[in-house]
């Protein structure tokens, strides 16, 4: 695609409830990452992945929350028992080599939990 | 761990005037740093960035300029335009893939 697709763009759901959050990265790109982004902040990494090795996770803010990414394209960002601090926009980013290239961002799903 | 403070955390200039943010970094092994600008309610976008073999890059009116020792970096936006207001990120890079994000600032280009 020409860019990094996000969905949905926008999830309203209640407090303890699991949210899926899905990214589709630029064609060909081997690196994917998630960051969180709470109102009027920076971007708080959260995971990479690159290619077939593990992950790095070392961003995740607890065991609630957890991401795959199969066949080394799309990814899908997974919150369980969902929190009122949960809520921000969770922006996803991919790049084409070992992290070394520029990342480029999705549009971001905006999560409200109620 | 790394650490990137950005200042200032806000700034208003008038049309044509130039607007400079400030960076500084803690990590020495911090050799990529991108600039991003995130207008309302939209995704962040690379415009520009520079490698740590070099001073300094331009391109139009946005310039990025790094000073190794004293660890910081700066964004230069000259001729500003009212289309230049937004949030704007700076990042830096090590020796591992990640970016670590300054807290952003928000540009208002006066007309």
């Amino acid at each position: 695609g020409a860019g990094v697709s996000q969905s949905p763009s926008n999830k309203v759901t209640e407090k303890g409830k699991d949210v899926e959050l899905r990214c589709d990265p630029i064609s060909g790109h081997t690196a994917l990452y998630w960051y969180r982004q709470s109102l009027g902040q920076g971007l708080e990494f959260l995971i990479y992945f690159q290619g077939n090795s593990a992950p790095d996770k070392s961003g995740l803010p607890s065991d609630r929350f957890s991401a795959e990414r199969t066949g080394g394209s799309v990814s899908t960002l997974t919150i369980q028992r969902t929190q009122q601090e949960d809520s921000a926009v969770y922006l996803c980013a991919s790049s084409g080599g070992q992290g070394r290239q520029p990342q480029h961002f999705g549009d971001g799903t905006r999560l409200s939990i109620l | 761990g790394e650490n990137v403070e950005q200042h200032p955390s806000t700034l208003s200039v008038q049309e044509g005037d130039s607007a400079v943010i400030k960076c500084t970094y803690s990590d020495s092994a911090s050799n990529y740093f991108p600039w991003y600008k995130q207008e309302l309610g939209k995704r962040p976008q690379l415009i520009i960035d520079i490698r740590s073999n070099v001073g300094e890059k331009k391109d139009q009116r946005i310039a990025v300029t790094l000073n190794k020792t004293a660890k910081h970096f700066s964004l230069h936006i000259t001729e500003t335009q009212p289309e230049d207001s937004a949030v704007y990120f700076c990042a830096e890079g090590g020796s591992n893939y990640k970016l670590t994000f300054g807290k952003g600032t928000l540009l208002t280009v006066n007309p």
